[in-house]
């Protein structure tokens, strides 16, 4: 079945530091892609998506590169605010049923 | 503001008692769900409806029961049945019966530990 891996955390930078995390996953077909975020005390608010081979999505400073040949869709942001603090999800959609899976999650902690 | 509202933030169960969660919405969206989020884990899928009066089994349905009456509403009990409990309930609503993820919506989530 389809699976989401993500880079262990919890990581803690400092303001203004560079960001990525690593997303790899196994799927067949096609599947869309997705980063998730999720603040303390709140639900899961989609961050990007992107839904073929190529496609960058963006949002808020951060990115993700759709990479198939590497099957991977890895976070990065170029400078990190306080204000980024939270859990990360990389998730998948893909099949038939349209069958949705998340990653473990990665916390991440800015510094100031 | 429309949104989903899920009650209680908090909520402890005793050894052997059921407990409801609520899920609400004025999205005036067709399809919910309800998903477990363990520490360390990622999300999985309990149960989902995709119209009044219909639903299905997700992934971990064992343990849990729902209801779907009314398409503002879709409350998850965790019988006595479930057996490891404790843990970050989600509920998501979304205009598409399709499921796509970018047209998910999510609550702030309930807690549920055992006492």
């Amino acid at each position: 079945g389809d699976s989401v891996t993500q880079m262990e955390g919890p990581v803690t930078l400092s303001e203004e530091a560079f960001l990525t995390i690593n997303c790899t996953y196994t799927a067949t077909g096609y599947p869309s892609l997705f980063w998730y975020v999720q603040y303390p005390g709140e639900g899961l608010q989609l961050l990007l998506k992107a839904t073929k081979a190529d496609d960058k999505g963006s949002n808020k400073g951060f990115e993700a590169t759709y990479r198939k040949e590497t099957t991977s869709f890895h976070l990065e942001k170029g400078s990190v605010q306080v204000s980024d603090s939270a859990v990360y999800f990389c998730a998948l959609q893909g099949g038939s049923a349209r069958q949705l899976t998340f990653g473990s999650g990665t916390q991440l902690t800015v510094l100031p | 503001d429309g949104g989903i509202t899920q009650s209680p933030k908090y909520l402890f169960r005793k050894e052997g008692q059921n407990v409801t969660l609520s899920c609400e919405q004025n999205l005036n969206h067709d399809a919910m769900y309800w998903y477990r989020q363990d520490p360390g884990q990622g999300l999985r899928l309990i149960y989902y409806s995709q119209i009044v009066n219909d639903f299905q089994k997700g992934d971990i349905a064992e343990g849990y029961s729902v209801s779907r009456e009314k398409k503002e509403s879709f409350p998850l009990t965790v019988t006595s049945a479930q057996k490891n409990p404790t843990a970050f309930y989600l509920c998501a609503s979304s205009t598409s019966r399709d499921r796509s993820a970018e047209k998910l919506f999510f609550g702030s989530g309930t807690q549920l530990s055992v006492l």
